[in-house]
């Protein structure tokens, strides 16, 4: 069972539509990640929150908006995307940042698909 | 720049047998973590192991092990008793020990399949 958990586990949406990605976790931890990932290529990194504050934006597009309401929430908002933005989107956690030997631990992603 | 190779994009093992994924990293840092990971078809990335840089001895879990050569900067996973079960994307990944953000550098990864 993972303890990361994202919902829904697959989206179909159009490019007007508005629609979002919810991650929960309860372990505690800080900081969270979400994370674009195409067919048989690694993990991209988006967004890092730390204590429910934006720590990294790398860049995404502002179709993209995430949103931290509180400590085991994490909330990826999409609108107007574009076909390219079909991916799987994982989203992660980890205790907390400032110390790079803390593993990440990932959820089971959402499977979104852009017509 | 932090770049990380796996020049292995699909293997193919025995049930049962051994098999060595390879990996290489390139950094200027000295102080580092590295990481396997496994994605199975049902997509959630799972950590297999872990190893700090400045540990010379190899860390092992299980079936998994690793063989950590800090000077040539390689981290191959060696998978012992090879399980149905192990059929995945591995990813290579590290992160920098200094880097207050926790980011990860991963690989292009190796799909492995273990057949029967």
């Amino acid at each position: 069972d993972t303890e990361v958990t994202q919902t829904p586990k697959h989206l179909v949406m159009g490019m007007t539509n508005k629609k979002s990605l919810k991650c929960e976790q309860h372990m505690g931890h800080r900081a969270m990640y979400w994370y674009k990932q195409k067919a048989k290529k690694p993990p991209e990194l988006m967004f890092v929150y730390s204590y429910e504050k934006l720590s990294i934006n790398e860049s995404v597009p502002s179709r993209f908006s995430p949103e931290c309401p509180n400590s085991s929430l994490l909330n990826l908002h999409l609108h107007a995307l574009q076909p390219e933005d079909s991916a799987l989107y994982l989203c992660a956690s980890s205790q907390d940042l400032g110390q790079g030997h803390q593993p990440q631990h990932f959820g089971d992603g959402t499977r979104l698909s852009i017509l | 720049a932090q770049t990380v190779t796996q020049s292995q994009p699909e293997m193919s093992v025995q049930e049962a047998e051994t098999v060595t994924l390879s990996c290489t990293y390139d950094t200027s840092e000295n102080n580092y973590y590295l990481f396997w990971y496994k994605q199975p078809p049902s997509r959630q990335m799972i950590l297999v192991i872990r190893q700090e840089a400045y540990k010379q001895q190899n860390a092992t879990e299980n079936r998994f092990s690793v063989n950590f050569q800090k000077a040539a900067k390689s981290f191959s996973l060696k998978i012992s008793d090879s399980q149905l079960g192990d059929t995945a994307m591995y990813f290579c990944a590290f992160t920098l020990t200094w880097d207050n953000f926790n980011k990860f550098y991963f690989g292009s990864g190796t799909k492995l399949n273990v057949k029967p």
